[in-house]
């Protein structure tokens, strides 16, 4: 059973910070990993999903890398802003396309 | 993007009751749903994945018979919790793919159950 943790489990920033977060996970036996954006009363908004050893992704000012040999995912979000706020959400991809989370960073962004 | 809406938003229902929620792909053909579960300050857990047109798998420890769940066709699962009780009262949400590895699910926006 894939075990994922989120650190840290919450982050207050000031707007223009740069910040990141850790996905971490103790196998590398899964299919990709799936970062995801929720903001309160939306649905959760894909934001990558990412499979082998070494990716980068990016998105504007949020970036994301992958590290499967020493287990751990980073996402970097450059100068926050105050809609940046949001819980983010790790998840690792079985067999059968299911998704094992994480139990959220949430991010608040003071302006 | 794909858009998954999910109905209703929010229920309130008495203890013994059956309550039924909409999971619908608005613009595409969904292969497969899933169904998950968030109780306060945990991680969404998957219940079931849903097939179009064939029986639903749950997950271990997620009764088949309280959590009915139908795929009858490419755009829309149905949960329904059956003879609902307090223990029941939880976030449900539902997302959709093509069932194509390491592509996104899509998800819906959630409903809140709350069982008196």
């Amino acid at each position: 059973i894939l075990n994922v943790e989120q650190s840290p489990q919450s982050l207050h920033v000031q707007e223009g910070d740069s910040t990141n977060f850790t996905c971490s996970f103790p196998s590398s036996n899964f299919y990709a990993l799936h970062w995801y954006r929720w903001e309160t009363a939306k649905s959760p908004e894909a934001l990558f999903v990412m499979t082998l050893n070494g990716d980068e992704k990016k998105k504007g000012r949020i970036s994301a890398t992958l590290n499967t040999k020493e287990g751990y995912s980073y996402l970097y979000i450059k100068g926050s802003q105050p809609e940046d706020s949001a819980t983010y959400l790790c998840a690792l991809e079985e067999y059968g396309n299911k998704l094992v989370f994480g139990a959220g960073t949430i991010l608040r962004v003071k302006s | 993007g794909a858009v998954v809406s999910q109905h209703p938003s929010r229920v309130i229902c008495k203890s013994g009751t059956s309550v039924k929620i909409e999971c619908r792909s608005l613009d595409f053909q969904a292969t497969t749903m899933f169904w998950y579960r968030q109780f306060p300050k945990q991680s969404l857990m998957l219940m079931a994945t849903s097939n179009e047109g064939s029986k639903a798998t749950y997950e271990q420890g997620v009764e088949k018979d309280k959590f009915l769940i139908n795929h009858a066709s490419l755009t829309l699962s149905t949960l329904t919790v059956t003879s609902a009780h307090p223990e029941d009262s939880s976030f449900y949400i539902c997302s959709a793919s093509r069932q194509v590895i390491s592509e996104t699910q899509y998800f819906g926006p959630g409903t809140r159950l709350l069982v008196l």
